[in-house]
């Protein structure tokens, strides 16, 4: 099994371009999440997915909007750039919202805006 | 904001030696997972302990939980070189589907 994939890896991007994240998972996992990483911290919430049909917001959503397309997949957009969206970007899923269950994370997608 | 902090913020030692890393956290928890980061990687899921828990094993991990002093923490025992990675604490709260994320503990073992 893949697990989760993201695509693309790697993106350059200029200030006001736009562009897609697309994730998905192979697991059958209800709940999916997208986090970015800045260096010296830790993961921050962008936007989630409980089930499939819901979306909610995380920590930091501002200048980010998500589709969940079905089941499998969940995608994260950004409709007009800005430096201050330069991170790694991952996408997690997990096989429900609550309970002991843990997240299964792709290999991240490392954004340049300039 | 997040619940969890790690330290120390990095943490050096030989080849063969113990590591020990601590997460603190705020409110009650469900359960307390550990994940390792390796460069430029996504995270993996090492350990979860649950509320009821006080000490969890996992091969040459040990993870305990206080949740009287709302800590926990991760011990390696004879680190290897591939230990080398960043390791991360997520509290998994009652109320919502979202983990609570720690800064990081970056780990290097000197061969």
């Amino acid at each position: 099994n893949a697990g989760v994939t993201q695509t693309p890896k790697f993106q350059v991007l200029k200030t006001g371009q736009s562009m897609t994240l697309q994730c998905a998972q192979d697991m059958n996992h209800n709940s999916m999440y997208w986090y970015r990483q800045d260096p010296g911290m830790g993961l921050r919430l962008i936007y989630y997915s409980a089930s499939e049909g819901t979306t909610d917001k995380g920590e930091v959503p501002n200048g980010y909007n998500v589709s969940r397309l079905n089941k499998r997949e969940f995608s994260l957009r950004l409709e007009s750039a800005a430096p201050s969206q330069t991170s790694v970007y991952f996408c997690a899923s997990r096989s429900g919202g609550t309970g002991a269950n843990v997240l299964t994370f792709g290999a991240g997608s490392r954004l340049t805006v300039l | 904001s997040q619940q969890g902090e790690e330290d120390p913020q990095a943490l050096s030692i030989q080849e063969g030696e113990n590591a020990t890393m601590n997460c603190s956290y705020k409110t009650s928890i469900n359960n307390l997972q550990w994940y390792r980061q390796n460069s430029g990687r996504g995270l993996v899921h090492l350990i979860l302990i649950r509320s009821n828990e006080r000490e969890k094993h996992s091969g040459r991990l040990r993870v305990t939980l206080d949740t009287s002093k709302k800590s926990s923490s991760l011990l390696i025992t004879a680190s290897r070189a591939a230990d080398t990675a960043s390791y991360f604490c997520a509290t998994d709260l009652w109320s919502n589907y979202q983990l609570i994320w720690g800064a990081g503990t970056k780990l290097i073992i000197k061969p």
